[in-house]
């Protein structure tokens, strides 16, 4: 499985901006950039994904990097609800049903 | 449409008892994953399963686990004989299809405690 790194931990305040990193130097041709989120006690929450292009949704953004060596979830106004585990995971075909493989994932404090 | 179904929510065996684990995916999935996460850990691989199939057990321990998918009914995880380590939250994703380019869909959760 393709690794990928993330800060341990960030900070937000409420109703801004919010620029979560991710390296995946060794990234494939073929892997998808996935991410997820786990808020408190809840299962792993589907957040958005990509290939090459950047893509938007209606919880975020992502925003791929041309070389795709890295990538960043942009959430566009933080709300306190958002306070969570962040992973970016690549899916790739070789794995298994594309499994999902789990890092450390980056926690995300959201301050009033 | 219903999201993914893990039932039961919260589950205590003693020492030694079974513990019998259900995920109703996401209708028309055909594709389970079961992830396990100890306390204050990670979430980490088990098993995957098409309909009827066990296509990648490569994350289950060994002995006392099993998993089984058939084709009327969720999608079981068994513990037999339970020990305290075994104590977690047990998640399964669905997924449409096996392919990297496709959302998966996770449960709530079971969290077994084992007393």
């Amino acid at each position: 499985d393709a690794k990928t790194t993330q800060p341990n931990s960030m900070e937000s305040n409420e109703e801004e901006p919010v620029h979560l990193p991710c390296n995946h130097s060794t990234i494939s041709g073929t892997d998808y950039i996935h991410w997820y989120r786990q808020l408190p006690s809840q299962g792993p929450e589907y957040v958005i994904h990509g290939l090459t292009s950047n893509v938007n949704n209606r919880m975020a953004s992502l925003a791929i990097a041309e070389d795709r060596k890295s990538s960043t979830l942009i959430l566009h106004r933080a709300t306190l609800r958002d306070a969570a585990v962040y992973y970016c995971i690549l899916r790739d075909q070789e794995t298994s049903g594309s499994r999902l493989t789990f890092g450390e994932g980056t926690q995300l404090t959201v301050n009033p | 449409n219903a999201g993914v179904m893990q039932n039961p929510r919260h589950l205590v065996r003693r020492r030694g008892q079974e513990a019998r684990l259900r995920c109703s995916p996401m209708k028309g999935h055909s594709h389970v994953y079961w992830y396990r996460q100890l306390p204050e850990e990670g979430l980490k691989f088990m098993v995957y399963l098409q309909k009827e199939n066990i296509i990648d057990e490569s994350g289950m321990p060994k002995e006392r686990f099993s998993a089984e998918f058939p084709k009327e009914g969720p999608s079981i995880l068994r513990i037999q004989q339970v020990v305290r380590g075994d104590s977690a939250a047990y998640f399964c994703a669905s997924s449409p299809t096996g392919q990297p380019n496709t959302e998966a869909f996770f449960g709530q959760g079971t969290r077994l405690t084992v007393v």
